[in-house]
């Protein structure tokens, strides 16, 4: 399963976009790339995935890199909501387990 | 949207004591779920994928004795803890994967449950 490297902790003005990177440099060509979010004590929330393309949906945008090697989670005007962990993870093939890295601390600031 | 139950959403228990977590789809069939571990501040770990109507596979380092897992049905998967010790409290989260595309979203997960052992 290819492993993901994410920064430890972010923050964001309120309004602002926020940009989380995820570098996942071993993923295979059929693998997708799933983010998270975990806001404390609750079950993770389903953000976006992607496979190749850019997506984007009513809660963010994916931006892959052509090399599939990383891709950027676009929160396009944080909120104070949108405080939580967020985790980047690369789908197994074949075994649909999921493989959660460290994720990144995001901290929407007033 | 599919959504996955646990119950119950926190236990205490004494220790040496089993307990059992409930993981229910509430609106779709789930052939697959999955069982995690948090512990404060730490990531979600995966200790187990559950089939229908087979046994469990278990990570590396997950003692299947002690995390007994059932998925007698479609919509049901149980975790029991058994012989709980304080080491084993912790925050316990179930995930279903739905019979989708790839190309669609395919794990849902639960709200989690809080297992604390004196």
């Amino acid at each position: 399963d290819a492993k993901t490297t994410q920064p430890p902790s972010m923050d964001c003005a309120e309004g602002r976009a926020a940009n989380l990177p995820c570098n996942h440099s071993t993923i295979s060509g059929n693998e997708y790339v799933y983010w998270y979010r975990q806001i404390h004590s609750q079950g993770p929330q389903y953000i976006i995935h992607g496979l190749k393309n850019n997506e984007t949906n009513e809660m963010a945008s994916l931006i892959i890199t052509e090399d599939r090697k990383s891709s950027t989670l676009i929160l396009p005007h944080a909120t104070l909501r949108d405080t939580a962990v967020y985790y980047c993870i690369v789908r197994g093939v074949g075994t649909y387990k999921y493989i959660f890295g460290t994720g990144t601390r995001l901290k929407v600031l007033a | 949207g599919a959504v996955v139950s646990q119950h119950p959403s926190w236990v205490i228990c004494k220790s040496g004591t089993s307990v059992k977590i409930e993981c229910r789809s509430l609106d779709f069939q789930a052939t697959t779920m999955f069982w995690y571990r948090q512990f404060p501040k730490q990531s979600l770990m995966l200790m187990a994928t559950s089939n229908e109507g087979s046994k469990a596979t278990y990570e590396q380092g997950v003692e299947k004795d002690k995390f007994l897992i059932n998925h007698a049905s479609l919509t049901l998967s149980t975790l029991t803890v058994t012989s709980a010790h304080p080491e084993d409290s912790s925050f316990y989260i179930c995930s279903a994967r739905a019979l989708l595309s790839p190309t669609e979203r395919e794990q849902f997960f639960g709200p989690g449950t809080r297992l604390t052992v004196l």
